[in-house]
């Protein structure tokens, strides 16, 4: 069971807006920095969104994230075929002086 | 550019130690905390530990307390993780990730990833 909680699947068309929760606490979204990770089949992650919204040069403005009180969003709007991969959040939980990553959305564009 | 590359696929009986290498470029290693993190196959990524930039401290994972070990060579440049006492449960991608010179900041460049294969 992971700290972070996301739900297991998401989907859209091509071109839609999709947006991917994130739910914490206090001890770690609430009060720290959120991160999302793009991981493609059979590659390492990659660094899509940190500090709750801000892109990695080459990530495309079509990404964007958002944070509320203990939870946080990413946005995927304009979805394209190449989109579809698994998408985690990732923040410095101060109660386990640690990283936790949520569970993993797997994005499958129809 | 900033590189991770990490040592190669390994195949562990139970009970045994794995090491795995992490060798960094293109940045200044001793400026930066390197992470290590795991994901079994099929399953999502989980964080195991951090070491800092001095390799004069680290944080792991309540999980792994007592079984990892995580070093870094400044001569090298780079880190290590170790896994003792490995089991089936341990088979995974092991990888290794830049972190920030703050331990809160999020890991940006990763490690290609290891395979560690447990199996008797």
């Amino acid at each position: 069971q992971s700290v972070l909680t996301q739900p297991p699947s998401a989907s859209g068309a091509p071109g839609q807006r999709v947006t991917i929760s994130c739910s914490g606490r206090s001890t770690n979204i609430g009060r720290n920095t959120v991160n999302w990770y793009q991981q493609l089949p059979g590659t390492a992650p990659k660094l899509l969104i940190y500090t709750h919204n801000q892109r990695p040069s080459g990530v495309p403005d079509r990404f964007s994230g958002s944070k509320s009180g203990s939870s946080a969003s990413l946005a995927i709007s304009g979805l394209q075929s190449e989109d579809e991969a698994d998408y985690y959040c990732a923040t410095w939980d101060d109660s386990l002086n640690g990283w936790v990553f949520g569970g993993g959305t797997k994005l499958t564009v129809l | 550019q900033v590189q991770l590359v990490q040592s190669g696929a390994e195949v562990k009986k139970p009970g045994a130690s794995v090491k795995v290498s992490c060798k960094s470029s293109g940045y200044t290693f001793t400026d930066y905390y390197v992470h290590w993190v795991r994901q079994a196959p099929g399953q999502g990524l989980e964080w195991m530990g951090i070491i800092s930039p001095s390799g004069g401290s680290t944080n792991y994972a309540q999980k792994f307390q007592g079984r990892v070990t995580m070093t870094r060579d400044a001569s090298t440049s780079t880190a290590y993780m170790e896994l003792s006492s490995l089991r089936s449960e341990d088979t995974a991608v092991y990888y290794c990730a830049r972190g920030g010179t703050m331990i809160i900041v999020s890991p940006d460049y990763w490690g290609q990833g290891t395979l560690v294969t447990v199996s008797s």
